[in-house]
């Protein structure tokens, strides 16, 4: 059984410039949410997709926006990249009604 | 607004000792509490879940945690530690009962190192 799959691994952006990450959430599970993590840091919420809805957004700025797909899938982008978006973005997948959030093993972006 | 604290930052002990890592959260109502382990540059993988019952609880690779609701607490426990155990140790909780509520809210993480 496949966990939460994130792509790419990495990455490398300059800055100005957008990205787009991708995660596949576990079978059986219909939320997704997006943390960001800066080195040596807990992973901060970015904001939780729900029935391709956005149900709850953290403390970021609209630059930071999302989508989720039929099939549950989601994708975070991110606009006019800032040197300070470095991070390891990390995707976690759930059901709404429960609890255990399974996460993915991240993306690594860096902004140059 | 939630919060959870870590309050050591950086915890060194020998192989084979026991080990104790401290998590007070800050939050109105019953919280749902988790402990994440993260190796280098890799993802979060859960080690234990409290949600209601037993107040002490067993994970994975011989982990416990104790929910401590007079204290605000739940650290977590291993009797005796292995070299492998060696990772950042994330404290987290949720709130399932606030429908608008159901991000997690990590600490800052507490870094073990193992001595041989």
């Amino acid at each position: 059984d496949a966990g939460v799959t994130q792509s790419p691994t990495h990455l490398i952006k300059t800055r100005g410039q957008q990205v787009t990450l991708r995660c596949s959430p576990k079978s059986g599970h219909d939320t997704v949410s997006w943390y960001q993590q800066a080195l040596g840091q807990g992973p901060q919420f970015i904001f939780q997709y729900y029935e391709e809805e956005e149900r709850q957004r953290g403390n970021f700025p609209d630059r930071f926006s999302g989508h989720q797909f039929p099939n549950y899938s989601s994708e975070l982008n991110v606009n006019a990249l800032l040197l300070g978006d470095s991070a390891l973005y990390l995707c976690a997948s759930s059901l709404m009604e429960s609890g255990g959030y399974t996460f993915g093993s991240g993306t690594r972006l860096t902004v140059v | 607004a939630q919060s959870v604290t870590q309050p050591d930052i950086h915890i060194t002990v020998s192989e084979g000792a026991s080990l104790e890592l401290r998590c007070n959260y800050s939050y109105g109502a019953t919280p749902y509490l988790f402990w994440y382990v993260q190796s280098p540059g890799q993802g979060l993988q859960l080690l234990l879940k409290y949600f209601s019952g037993d107040t002490l609880v067993q994970g994975i690779k011989g982990f416990e945690a104790e929910f401590k609701r007079s204290q605000s607490s739940f650290n977590l426990r291993k009797p005796s530690v292995h070299w492998s155990d060696a990772a950042e140790y994330f404290c987290a909780v949720v709130n399932f009962m606030d429908t608008g509520r159901r991000a997690l809210t990590f600490g800052s993480g507490t870094r073990l190192q193992v001595q041989p």
